[in-house]
């Protein structure tokens, strides 16, 4: 089982941020929050990683709560190209190459 | 650089029959995973290929079976098609490090119906 959770759906107006958040209360002290999107009927795209700090790279910022059991993607600018599934996913360093992929959170950017 | 490539886009087959689907890795990765995402799904892991040995497997049974070659291609084969099988299988390859995080990289998937 995931051991993330997300809404379901959300929705964002076009140029506006996207908060996308993820709960992840039962995270152990090695594994890291990913964030995948996926774009209908293509393959899943990676978008940014942390561990603890918050990062941002040309996609996306990505903040982790202090506990670490909580997180949230911001896409700053959302563009109509940014609807996608967005999967949070939590996994451990190093050899570990098993993503477990819950529902995600849909989101819908409108113009 | 090279992504993630996958063949075919697209296979039709048979209850019972056999299939392989093929995977190019980006250059300079050593792993390659799959994935079967079913429709409305997630997808959900079936196994790892970490210098052509099996690195971890889902919960698939085993006439789901894979290949890692040397330049780091890889081959996915499922016997006994059952219709359950249908669904958008995903190749990802990845540059593992011991230590180090593994951000994977997806092909397009290959669209397997079962009829």
């Amino acid at each position: 089982d995931a051991k993330t959770t997300q809404p379901p759906s959300m929705d964002c107006a076009e140029g506006r941020a996207a908060n996308l958040p993820c709960n992840h209360s039962t995270i152990s002290g090695n594994e890291y929050v990913y964030w995948y999107r996926q774009i209908h009927s293509q393959g899943p795209q990676y978008i940014i990683h942390g561990l603890k700090n918050n990062e941002t790279n040309e996609m996306a910022s990505l903040i982790i709560t202090e506990d670490r059991k909580s997180s949230t993607l911001i896409l700053p600018h959302a563009t109509l190209r940014d609807t996608a599934v967005y999967y949070c996913i939590v996994c451990g360093s190093g050899n570990t190459g098993k993503l477990i992929f819950g529902q995600g959170t849909t989101l819908q950017v409108k113009p | 650089e090279t992504g993630v490539t996958q063949s075919p886009t697209h296979l039709i087959k048979t209850r019972g029959q056999q299939v392989t689907l093929r995977c190019s890795s980006q250059s300079g990765h050593n792993t390659v995973s799959w994935y079967q995402q079913a429709l409305g799904q997630g997808p959900q892991f079936i196994f790892q290929y970490y210098r052509e040995e099996e690195n971890g497997r889902g919960n698939f049974p085993p006439r789901f079976s894979g290949l890692q070659f040397p330049n780091y291609s890889s081959e996915l084969n499922v016997n006994a098609l059952e219709l359950d099988d249908s669904a958008l299988y995903l190749c990802a390859s990845s540059l593992i490090m011991w230590g180090g995080t593994n951000e994977q990289f997806f092909g397009p998937g290959t669209r397997l119906t079962v009829l």
